[in-house]
């Protein structure tokens, strides 16, 4: 199967810009996510989406940061006006969710490469 | 307040050695993952455990899930070099639609 695509994989721009990434899940996978990995850190949620709705996006910086899933498959993260802390690798996954017996077991994501932002 | 600890945070360690990293939280998960990921790309899934105790192996590599799923850790038999890698950790809270990553460790393999 396809794994996740994003694009761009690098973007540089200055503090007080804006910029969007966008990204592809792997088809039939509901539930999307979008991370922001800071150089020698994991990666942080930013937020979640179940189809074209959010789930959580407690961690996003909502007065620069926005995101949509309009149609529950591709979605686009935006930042605007970029500080220069967002300067990070933001990464997109999405997660099949699997039914177990009497429970529901949530396993592993699958995360595209990456788009890699520089705020100067 | 970090979830989840991994140790160490780096490990430089010479080809054929043997090796373990820790995961650990006070919080109980009803399902842990691995990931190795190298520079420039997303993380990649090793493995996930989801029952106390349970141990998985994955050729060199055995991944422990600790009895009260509150840690785990990874044993590399004989490291290579193409092992080489940031090893992420993620603990899925019970009754939560997301995980939580660990800040990783470092893992290089000399030649």
């Amino acid at each position: 199967e396809a794994g996740v695509a994003q694009s761009p994989r690098y973007k540089i721009i200055e503090k007080r810009q804006s910029v969007a990434f966008w990204c592809n899940p792997i088809s039939g996978h509901a539930t999307l996510y979008w991370y922001q990995q800071i150089l020698g850190q994991g990666p942080k949620l930013l937020i979640q989406f179940q189809n074209n709705g959010v789930v959580d996006d407690s961690q996003l910086p909502k007065d620069r940061f926005s995101a949509e899933r309009l149609k529950g498959v591709d979605s686009t993260l935006k930042i605007q006006p970029a500080k220069l802390e967002d300067s990070a690798v933001y990464l997109c996954a999405s997660r099949s969710l699997r039914s177990g017996t009497g429970s529901t077991r949530t396993y592993g994501y699958t995360f595209g490469s990456g788009t890699r932002l520089t705020v100067v | 307040t970090q979830l989840l600890e991994q140790s160490p945070q780096f490990l430089s360690i010479q080809e054929g050695e043997n090796l373990t990293v820790y995961c650990n939280s006070s919080s109980v998960f009803s399902s842990l993952q691995w990931y190795r990921q190298e520079p420039g790309e997303g993380p990649v899934l090793l493995v996930t455990v989801v029952t106390g105790g349970e141990v998985k192996k994955l050729k060199r590599l055995t991944f422990q899930f600790g009895d009260a799923r509150k840690d785990s850790s990874l044993h590399i038999t004989a490291a290579q070099p193409g092992d080489t890698g940031l090893y992420l950790c993620a603990g899925a809270v019970i009754n939560a639609g997301k995980s939580t990553f660990g800040d990783g460790t470092t893992l290089t393999v000399k030649p």
